[in-house]
């Protein structure tokens, strides 16, 4: 069965900094793997997936992760935080037709 | 653009009182899901659909109740509200295959006073 650990519920980071949120993931099959973000008071929007093919995928306002399979592995980086990017963010893997999601990271961006 | 609908998007209802909330979708995915996700917390499923085929999570409550009268609408029916079922509800798609990829819309908001 798959399953997912996102270490960290609160993370706080200055403007303009490294962002990093971590992921670890289990499944017995190759992982189909993504990550969300929630806004306040909405639904979950799609940041970058990775499926097969290239280990660093790319995904939408900045954000990036690197797929480890050595390490179960799925960190979510943005080399530089914007106020903007003060959300919920939940991993996720896909399994048996549905998502597996984490508990999600708090992510706060100080001025 | 191809989207994910919910309605409304805040629901107040009256403990015990009967209430629909509704999704529809425009992606023409054949795969529904209904999420209900309490505050600081992930979503959970409820239930799911391919095409017609209704499957039910074994911990939601009998409470709750979904109908999908075709390809792009989705009902979910909480039959006598409890103060416990107050929390944003979700509903969203996906193709069947290969990855499941999930669409999903802006949530309704349910209160129970």
């Amino acid at each position: 069965a798959q399953s997912v650990t996102q270490l960290g519920s609160h993370v706080s980071v200055s403007e303009g900094a490294l962002v990093l949120l971590r992921c670890n993931y289990s499944s017995s099959v190759p992982p189909y793997l993504f990550w969300y973000v929630q806004y306040p008071n909405q639904g979950l929007q799609l940041l970058l997936k990775y499926t097969t093919g290239a280990t660093l995928v790319k995904g939408i306002n900045g954000f990036e992760a690197e797929f480890k399979k050595s390490e179960t592995s799925f960190h979510l980086t943005k080399p530089s935080a914007h106020m903007s990017d003060a959300a919920e963010y939940f991993c996720a893997v896909s399994g048996g037709g549905k998502l597996i999601f984490g508990q999600g990271t708090t992510l706060q961006v100080k001025p | 653009d191809a989207m994910v609908i919910q309605n409304p998007r805040y629901q107040v209802t009256q403990f015990g009182k009967p209430v629909t909330l509704s999704c529809s979708q425009t992606l023409n995915h054949n795969v529904m899901y209904w999420y209900q996700q309490k505050s600081s917390q992930a979503p959970k499923l409820l239930f799911h659909y391919y095409d017609k085929d209704f499957n039910n999570e074994a911990d939601t409550p009998d409470n709750f109740q979904s109908r999908r009268p075709n390809t792009s609408f989705c009902f979910l029916d909480i039959r006598s509200p409890g103060l416990g079922d107050a929390a944003m509800y979700l509903c969203a798609t996906s193709r069947e295959e290969p990855y499941y990829e999930q669409y999903f819309g802006p949530g309704t908001r349910l209160t129970v006073t």
